[in-house]
């Protein structure tokens, strides 16, 4: 199985500040890579799709990079809303996984 | 606008079994699969498998096989999950999500939280 390696697993942050989450395969999974949000209580949303394409209506200062292994999400600036847990998701191959989650909070 | 509405809480006791339903709308259900994903409490995401909602076929992953069991009424639109002999380590909130070629997983239902205690 590939296992999904997000960091760090939580991030202390301002609103306005610049974010970067990183998530590490431990192999290559070409460009599906998906990244989301998740809040207490609701579904995961989807942010992110196949490495770098923004979902309809996710809002701009989202964005993510990478390729085979290594991947990044960056919040481009804070907004108090942004506050939850982050997951990644690899769909190269079955079984999927996600990883263990990145739980952005209040500095 | 697509959607994806699971049934209600369960409670059920050690041994007992759970159906849990995923209707569907605002899509053609057979052009897509469905997938089941776990999440038990406090923890992070665990995909289950899938079920291809055109032929029936149902794909486990390795944690999964043999109580769970996936199944369609397709005319109604709706996927199931069943989980049988229910263990305390079931309890859980399961999650169906829309399968697609281009950005899968971009619909999920509410969850449906099965608790498990005797």
């Amino acid at each position: 199985d590939i296992q999904m390696t997000q960091s760090p697993s939580v991030l202390s942050a301002s609103v306005g500040d610049r974010v970067t989450l990183n998530c590490k395969a431990s192999q290559n999974i070409n460009k599906y890579l998906n990244w989301y949000q998740q809040k207490l209580g609701e579904a995961p949303k989807l942010l992110i799709y196949n490495t770098n394409n923004l979902q309809t209506g996710i809002p701009s200062r989202f964005s993510g990079s990478g390729s085979g292994t290594d991947f990044t999400l960056t919040i481009s600036s804070l907004q108090p809303e942004d506050f939850a847990t982050y997951f990644c998701f690899q769909h190269n191959s079955w079984p999927y996984t996600f990883g263990a989650g990145t739980k952005l909070e209040l500095k | 606008q697509i959607q994806l509405v699971q049934s209600g809480p369960e409670l059920k006791k050690p041994g007992e079994s759970v159906k849990i339903s995923c209707k569907a709308s605002g899509y053609t259900f057979t052009d897509y699969a469905m997938h089941w994903v776990k999440q038990a409490p406090g923890k992070g995401l665990k995909w289950m498998g899938w079920i291809n909602t055109y032929t029936g076929k149902p794909t486990y992953a390795d944690d999964f096989k043999g109580r769970f069991v996936f199944s369609l009424e397709a005319s109604a639109s709706t996927a199931n999950l069943q989980i049988s002999n229910l263990k305390n380590e079931d309890t859980a909130t399961y999650f169906c999500a829309k399968g697609a070629a281009i950005s899968p997983f971009a619909y999920w239902g509410q969850g449906t939280l099965v608790t498990v205690s005797s």
